[in-house]
């Protein structure tokens, strides 16, 4: 079957201007995650989505990010007035069950000018 | 807090040698969930191996094994006979929920891995 999906796969955007980043889980995957890959800090957990669950957010950098799922599915990822320091691959991935093996999207690289 | 050491950060080998690389946890947990993950050159997280505290047992794949140890709180993965295919950054990850209750996955910094022709 159809593996997580992300979009789009390259970004490149202007300081202070806000970005969406999509991703749609592997079908029938309740728990999606969103990771950032930095040089800095290497791979941090942003958040995760579990059914109708209130989504765990502790570990957004700031107030700039926040998420949705809407439908239990689709996932957006909003960064508003991005920073340089925003600039990484966000990777999304989802699991069948928290407790599962989370499958990776293949990421969104996101450069900030 | 959980943590994940992955003390070498590049290693070079020959083809056809063998390589370990080695991943030491830490968590306070009794039920967690360890993982390798493998990213090549393109990119994407390709997803190896999952074990639960539970499960000691080692496992070979193929070519790849993997020794858990909870005495010394290690999961370190062996290459046999490497081949340039396995040039890739590997990544050790921890996942515990009981606390959380979201098991999102906690990254060791990675290894990078050159297999020379």
């Amino acid at each position: 079957g159809a593996g997580v999906s992300q979009s789009p796969s390259n970004k490149v955007t202007e300081k202070g201007k806000d970005v969406e980043l999509r991703c749609d889980p592997i079908s029938g995957h309740t728990a999606l995650y969103w990771y950032r890959q930095s040089l800095g800090q290497g791979l941090e957990f942003l958040i995760y989505f579990q059914g109708n669950s209130a989504p765990d957010k502790s570990g957004l950098p700031s107030d700039r990010f926040s998420a949705e799922r809407t439908g239990g599915s689709v996932s957006t990822l909003t960064i508003q007035r991005t920073q340089q320091e925003d600039s990484a691959v966000y990777l999304c991935a989802s699991s069948s069950d928290p407790r599962e093996t989370q499958y990776f999207g293949p990421g969104t690289r996101l450069l900030v000018l | 807090a959980q943590k994940v050491t992955q003390a070498q950060t590049e290693i070079s080998v020959v083809e056809k040698e063998d390589v370990t690389l080695d991943c030491v946890y830490e968590t306070r947990d009794t039920t967690y969930y360890l993982f390798w993950y493998k990213q090549p050159p393109s990119g994407e997280l390709v997803f190896l191996i999952r074990r639960n505290s539970f499960d000691e047992q080692n496992e070979i794949s193929g070519r790849y094994s993997w020794n858990f140890q909870k005495s010394t709180s290690s999961f370190n993965f062996t290459i046999t006979a490497s081949q340039v295919v396995d040039s890739a950054v590997y990544f050790c990850a921890l996942s515990e929920g009981e606390r959380a209750g979201s098991y999102q996955l906690t990254f060791g910094k990675g290894t990078k891995l050159s297999v020379i022709p």
